[in-house]
């Protein structure tokens, strides 16, 4: 099945917010309130930021929020930190694969 | 605390067989499904499969099924991802990954890389 859609790049300067977009279908972000997103850094296990949309993970910074509407996910960052400089990849149950889940494509986000 | 523990690097030939691990440790094995996700370089994450280790249902996605096999042993709280041929060189990062519940994989392994070359 094909990859949720995200946006390949996205960059801000610190302190800036920035969003990440994640685009699917009914049949996956807009059917359930199943998407996370993880962030990875090279080298460098995936970690869980937030799940079913808008859930942190104990530890994780509230400096991280999750939304959705409709079919598009989003992932916020705010107060953007040098160290937030990674890939990031969103997740989304699906009900197109036998499988269940999809990731999206992943986003790499630069702070300048 | 909640660990997945993974066996290490693996270098093999085309045509040769593999088997890589998961080892759960800290909680029961068997309450959590357990992912497979492979990473190669340069490229996004892909789910592989999932497994229930309670009754071993599992489920593979289009793009993996038939190529390898998930499986595990109860007695060890140990997963498994397995080929029985090894496909054209290349490089992969392999995870296990843990679900908890809805879209919380919460405990990764550290990975494991396989080096496929002549």
């Amino acid at each position: 099945q094909s990859a949720l859609t995200q946006p390949a790049s996205v960059s801000g300067s610190p302190g800036q917010s920035i969003t990440i977009s994640c685009t699917g279908t009914s049949n996956d972000v807009g059917g359930y309130n199943y998407v996370s997103w993880f962030q990875k850094h090279p080298g460098k296990v995936p970690k869980l930021m937030i799940y079913d949309v808008s859930n942190r993970p104990s530890g994780v910074s509230n400096r991280f929020s999750g939304s959705k509407s409709g079919n598009t996910a989003s992932l916020t960052i705010s107060g953007l930190q040098a160290e937030d400089e990674a890939d990031y990849y969103c997740n989304s149950y699906t009900t197109a694969s036998t499988l269940g889940w999809v990731f999206g494509g992943g986003t790499k986000l630069t702070v300048l | 605390e909640v660990q997945l523990v993974q066996s290490g690097t693996e270098v093999r030939k085309p045509g040769e067989s593999l088997k890589i691990s998961c080892k759960g440790i800290g909680y029961s094995f068997t309450s959590y499904w357990i992912a497979w996700v492979r990473q190669m370089p340069g490229k996004g994450l892909e789910w592989m499969g999932i497994m229930n280790p309670r009754d071993s249902d599992t489920r593979y996605s289009p793009s993996f099924q038939g190529q390898v096999t998930i499986s595990a042993d109860k007695s060890i709280s140990t997963a498994y991802l397995q080929w029985t041929s090894l496909k054209a060189p290349g490089t992969a990062m392999y995870y296990c990954v843990r679900q908890v519940s809805g879209s919380l994989f919460d405990s990764w392994g550290q990975g494991t890389l396989v080096t496929v070359s002549s």
